[in-house]
Order: C-alpha cells, then sequence, then structure tokens
C-alpha cells in the first residue's frame, strides 16, 4: 500500500463544475503539497499546508490531520485546469513522498 | 516561470554512458532537491543538498550521485545507464522547509 493515495485516478469534468481530488496518507507528516502538472511536463506548486484550509483564487485546499486527510477543490472550473494534481507529504525536514496523481480533463 | 533552470531540456543517449544533468536554483535558494519521474514509479524524490552538503537521501541508485557546488547550482551524475533510467529529471529549490519551486525538467532517454 502506498503511504499516499489519491483518488479518484482520473476525473472529467464539464466547464464550469466543482471539483474535489482527494489525498489520504498514513504516515507522520511535518506538511502537505499540492502540486499541478501541465501536460507539457512542467510542475507548479499549489499549497503547502500543515494545518486547515487555504485559498488561492478558485482553488481551495484543505487538510485534517487527525483524519490523515486532505482535499483540493476546484471551483468553475475551466478547461486551463486541465492538468495532473499530486499530493506529496513532507516527512522529517525536507523528503517529499509523492502520490500518483489525478489526471483532470475539463471540456467546454 | 519558476526561476529554477536545468539543462539540457532534452537528452538522448545509449545504455552504459554516463550523462550530467545541472540544475541552477532560484537566486537566495540554499536547498536543491533532484527528482525522478518515470512512467511507471510516479514521482520520487533522489537527494537533497543544502548549502552544498548533502541533506537527504531517498531512493537514489548507487549509479547515481549528485553535487552542489559554492554557486548553488547543483549536478547529477547518472553513470553505466540503464533502459529504465528514461525518465523525466526535476531540480526543485526553496529557501527554507517552505514551498519548493520545479525547474522545467530534463527528459532523459535511453536507447
Amino acid at each position: 500500500k502506498n503511504e499516499v493515495e489519491q483518488s479518484p485516478q482520473n476525473l472529467t469534468a464539464q466547464e464550469g463544475e466543482f471539483i474535489t481530488i482527494n489525498c489520504s496518507y498514513s504516515v507522520g507528516i511535518s506538511a502537505l503539497h499540492w502540486l499541478q502538472q501541465h501536460p507539457g511536463g512542467g510542475i507548479v506548486s499549489l499549497f503547502m499546508l500543515s494545518s486547515g484550509k487555504k485559498k488561492h483564487g478558485r482553488l481551495i485546499a484543505t487538510i485534517n490531520i487527525q483524519e490523515k486527510h486532505s482535499s483540493l477543490h476546484i471551483t468553475a472550473s475551466h478547461p486551463r485546469d486541465s492538468a495532473v494534481y499530486i499530493c506529496a507529504v513532507r516527512r522529517g525536514t525536507d523528503k517529499l513522498i509523492f502520490g500518483t496523481g489525478t489526471r483532470l480533463q475539463v471540456f467546454p | 516561470d519558476s526561476g529554477v533552470t536545468q539543462t539540457p531540456k532534452h537528452l538522448i543517449t545509449a545504455t552504459g554512458q554516463r550523462v550530467t544533468l545541472r540544475c541552477s536554483p532560484r537566486s537566495g535558494d540554499l536547498s536543491v532537491y533532484w527528482y525522478q519521474q518515470s512512467l511507471d514509479q510516479g514521482l520520487q524524490f533522489l537527494i537533497q543538498y543544502y548549502n552544498g552538503e548533502e541533506r537527504a537521501k531517498g531512493n537514489i541508485l548507487e549509479r547515481f550521485s549528485a553535487q552542489q557546488f559554492p554557486d548553488l547550482h547543483s549536478e547529477l551524475n547518472l553513470s553505466s545507464l540503464e533502459l529504465g533510467d528514461s525518465a523525466l529529471y526535476f531540480c526543485a529549490s526553496s529557501t527554507t522547509t517552505d514551498t519548493q519551486y520545479f525547474g522545467p525538467g530534463t527528459r532523459l532517454t535511453v536507447l
């Protein structure tokens, strides 16, 4: 079993839909990261969370440390949101352990 | 643009060869991380350097080595290459244990 599990693996949505991607982990962590990988391969860091909730534009990330669970929400989804979203947990000082990613496709 | 640069963008080589991947971190970032992304294994942490010193080691093969130079750029050396080493290799940098900024990656193809 992977230490970091994401669901769903693949997600298709119509433009405007509200999207949720989930991440569960089984190890103690110091922080959790949400990353976005574009079709061209580039990786962008979206959020780093150690508790509570963060919001940036149409993106919202939440984390529940007790339940070892985080969610990434996208409101009013748009085709340009199509990407792979990767959850990663930080153990100790710096080592990141990655989930396998959620491939999102948003159609107009 | 994250401010992290990686060269080369693409590299095609043969089995048994040795290659060097280069990474320049964002200005002021002391930490450099190397990651490998292969089709079957996803993203994996390889190694981290902080201000020239090795700080953390992940799933890095003995055939692979890295270093960080006084100007803070880093190199990842891959030797005795095998077909399975074909992957995207990312470098990331950070100031502290906060957000990591990823470079565009080097796509390595071993034939």
